[in-house]
């Protein structure tokens, strides 16, 4: 199967760490993403992560990949009321020149002052 | 480049009109998708082209959607006729093959409202 699945909304007071989790179905899935959606505006990539890997850090952002249980999640530290978004995952999976990208439906974050 | 340009932002229409949606993608990605975007539903993918050519259309809802992509530099998206289910946010993307991460660079949409 492809799906991803996330849950479809989170509040966090701003300052604290917020984590969006996802799960996916796909074991030959070879990158996972997380994309962020603001308002009246298209995806944009925010990090990504090979699926040999378990964990990635870009700044404020920490990846975590549980390859067993097919669950990715994204920690956002010291959050701020700009990381009000929308927060997609996706996987992708294939070979050769092109990777077949299955986003999920969105967890909406929502960062309270 | 300016990123993936769609057109119009926002569209208005009343049911029974055909709407074309349109999209010029980041110049040398040989992929385009178009995906749909509801509450209820979720970000949707409804077809993909690669180097002009439509790959993969089980995304696409009925046979009142329809997409050309006449060259690497332009897509539309039709819907002949519409209905009030078919108001959605309607993303265009493309992509470049041989990029082992595959980004997907969006546009900012189309808001279709069909009333």
């Amino acid at each position: 199967g492809e799906d991803v699945e996330q849950s479809l909304f989170l509040s966090v007071r701003e300052g604290d760490s917020s984590v969006i989790n996802c799960t996916y179905t796909d074991s030959s899935s070879t990158y996972l993403y997380w994309y962020k959606q603001e308002p009246g505006a298209g995806l944009q990539l925010l990090t990504y992560i090979f699926s040999n890997m378990d964990m990635k850090q870009d700044q404020r952002l920490t990846v975590l990949l549980n390859k067993k249980d097919k669950h990715l999640s994204l920690r956002i530290a010291d959050t701020q009321t700009g990381d009000s978004a929308i927060y997609f995952c996706a996987e992708s999976k294939g070979s050769g020149g092109y990777q077949k990208v299955t986003f999920g439906t969105g967890t909406k974050l929502q960062v309270i002052p | 480049d300016a990123g993936v340009i769609q057109s119009p932002r926002h569209e208005v229409t009343e049911m029974g009109q055909e709407v074309t949606l349109r999209c010029k993608p980041i110049s040398g990605h040989d992929y385009l998708f178009w995906y749909r975007q509801t509450m209820m539903r979720g970000l949707e993918l409804l077809i993909y082209f690669n180097n002009n050519v439509p790959i993969d259309d089980s995304g696409m809802p009925e046979d009142r959607f329809s997409a050309k992509m006449p060259n690497a530099s332009f897509s539309t998206l039709k819907i002949q006729p519409s209905e009030p289910r078919d108001s959605a946010v309607y993303f265009c993307a493309s992509s470049q093959t041989g990029r082992m991460n595959t980004e997907a660079f969006f546009g900012q949409g189309t808001r279709l409202t069909v009333v």
